[in-house]
């Protein structure tokens, strides 16, 4: 699976957007891009994911360039519960699928 | 209605003793996983099953047997526990290889 990179830290003001960004320059043609989040002792919690169009679901919006090299998870109106760890991550549909890497993610700090 | 499920959520025990940490989901999955999350947070895979076959065993002490008696079912058993297995074992399930969905965590500490 394709490695991304992620800003270590991002800070984000209450009810404003958050737009995490994530690069993943060396995406498969066959490979998605997943966010996760975890937020402290918790497990990973699923957000989104997307192949080559925009998501969006009641939790968030997936941005994909065209090209495929870069996304971004953006969340409408963050509030302090978004303060998390956020993860990019790039996986086909096969069966080395779980083999997908986590590393070491964003973590965004929501302020009041 | 809990999706994925792990027991026990803490563990704490002594290096030598075996150990065995019980993963269930009920969202119908037939692919189950274990993932080691260490002090430094980097999450890895250890094993993966898909409909009680195994599929993914990545390099894993043989200390580490993992057991699916069912397809909602993944337990995982550690003998003879060494320090450098404290860590946070999550599970997660997922249908085929579609999203995966992660349980709360198992924290293991081993003293």
């Amino acid at each position: 699976d394709a490695k991304t990179t992620q800003p270590p830290s991002m800070d984000c003001a209450e009810g404003r957007a958050a737009n995490l960004p994530c690069n993943h320059s060396t995406i498969s043609g066959n490979e998605y891009v997943y966010w996760y989040r975890q937020i402290h002792s918790q497990g990973p919690q699923y957000i989104i994911h997307g192949l080559k169009n925009n998501e969006t679901n009641e939790m968030a919006s997936l941005i994909i360039t065209e090209d495929r090299k870069s996304s971004t998870l953006i969340l409408p109106h963050a509030t302090l519960r978004d303060t998390a760890v956020y993860y990019c991550i790039v996986r086909a549909h096969n069966t080395n699928a779980g083999k997908s890497t986590f590393g070491d993610g964003t973590t965004l700090t929501v302020k009041p | 209605d809990t999706a994925v499920s792990q027991t026990p959520k803490y563990l704490v025990t002594q290096m030598g003793n075996d150990k065995s940490i019980k993963c269930e989901q009920n969202l119908g999955h037939d692919t189950m996983y274990w993932y080691k999350q260490d002090s430094k947070k980097f999450l890895k895979i250890m094993f993966s099953y898909n409909n009680k076959e195994l599929i993914i065993n990545e390099t894993v002490p043989n200390r580490f047997s993992p057991k699916s008696p069912d397809k909602a079912h993944l337990n995982l058993h550690i003998n003879s526990l060494e320090l450098g297995d404290s860590a946070v074992y999550f599970c997660a399930s997922s249908l085929g290889t579609d999203t995966q969905y992660f349980g709360p965590g198992t924290r293991l500490t081993v003293l």
